[in-house]
C-alpha cells in the first residue's frame, strides 16, 4: 500500500498570509506513460463532506480560487494557500489514486491565527 | 446538479449487518466509477471500496475485505454497500463518492454506529 504522510499536522496562519502543506507518498505516484501524478488535494470544512481542490497534483478544480496552488512530482507534493481567507479554515487531505487501495494523508488542520 | 444521497445508516450491535444505499442524480451514473469512503468520528478519511462503471473491477480495503460487498444498479442510478460482521471500528460516516481518478463528487454521508 502507498502510505501518504502530511506535514504539519496543524498550522495557524494570519489572514492574508501564506499556508503551506506538504504531502509525501511512500512510492512514486507518477504515471510515466502520460507524465501525470495521480495526486489530489481535498478541503473539508467542519460538518461538511470533503471538496476536491486539486487533481493531477497541480490542476485546480473548476471554481476553486486561484490562491490554491498544487505542485510537486513523484513522491513529494505541496499545497499552498497564497493569501489565507477566513473561509479557508479547514482540514486538508492529500490522496493518491495511482493504485489500490486508495490512500489519504492523515490531514492537516489549518486555523486562523 | 450532481447529487449523491446516502441512506441506510443506523445503530447496531457488533456482528450485525447493514446495507447502505446511494441514489445518484444529475449525471450519467453508468459512465462513472463509484466508491465508498468512510470517516470515523473526529478522524481522517479512509477509502473503503471501489466499483467500476461496468462492475468488472471491484476493490476493497483490507480492513473490510470479506465482510463488505459493493454493488450497483445502473438502471436505477444506485450504489450499495452490504456490510456484514460489523465491528466497533466500522463506526463512521460513510460517504458515497464519484471518482474520475480523483474523487470529484461527495454525498453528505450516512452515520453507521456499531455498539453494544
Amino acid at each position: 500500500d502507498i502510505v501518504m504522510t502530511q506535514s504539519p499536522d496543524s498550522l495557524a496562519v494570519s489572514l492574508g498570509e501564506r499556508a503551506t502543506i506538504n504531502c509525501r507518498s511512500s512510492l512514486s505516484v507518477l504515471d510515466n506513460s502520460n507524465n501525470k501524478n495521480h495526486l489530489a488535494w481535498y478541503q473539508q470544512r467542519p460538518g461538511q463532506p470533503p471538496k476536491l481542490l486539486i487533481h493531477w497534483a497541480s490542476t485546480r478544480e473548476s471554481g476553486v480560487p486561484d490562491r490554491f496552488t498544487g505542485s510537486g512530482s513523484g513522491t513529494d507534493f505541496t499545497l499552498i494557500i497564497s493569501s489565507l481567507q477566513a473561509e479557508d479554515a479547514a482540514v486538508y487531505y492529500c490522496q493518491q489514486y495511482y493504485s489500490f487501495p486508495r490512500t489519504f494523508g492523515q490531514g492537516t488542520e489549518v486555523a486562523i491565527k | 446538479e450532481v447529487q449523491l444521497v446516502e441512506t441506510g445508516g443506523g445503530l447496531l450491535q457488533p456482528g450485525g449487518s447493514l446495507r447502505l444505499s446511494c441514489a445518484a442524480s444529475g449525471f450519467t451514473f453508468r459512465s462513472y466509477g463509484m466508491n465508498w469512503v468512510r470517516q470515523a468520528p473526529g478522524k481522517g478519511l479512509e477509502w473503503v471500496s471501489y466499483i467500476s462503471s461496468d462492475t468488472n473491477t471491484i476493490r476493497y480495503a483490507d480492513s473490510v475485505q470479506g465482510r463488505f460487498t459493493i454493488s450497483r444498479d445502473n438502471a436505477k442510478n444506485s450504489l450499495f454497500l452490504q456490510m456484514n460482521s460489523l465491528r466497533g471500528e466500522d463506526t463512521a460516516v460513510y460517504f458515497c463518492v464519484r471518482s474520475v481518478g480523483a474523487i470529484d463528487c461527495w454525498g453528505q454521508g450516512t452515520l453507521v454506529t456499531v455498539s453494544s
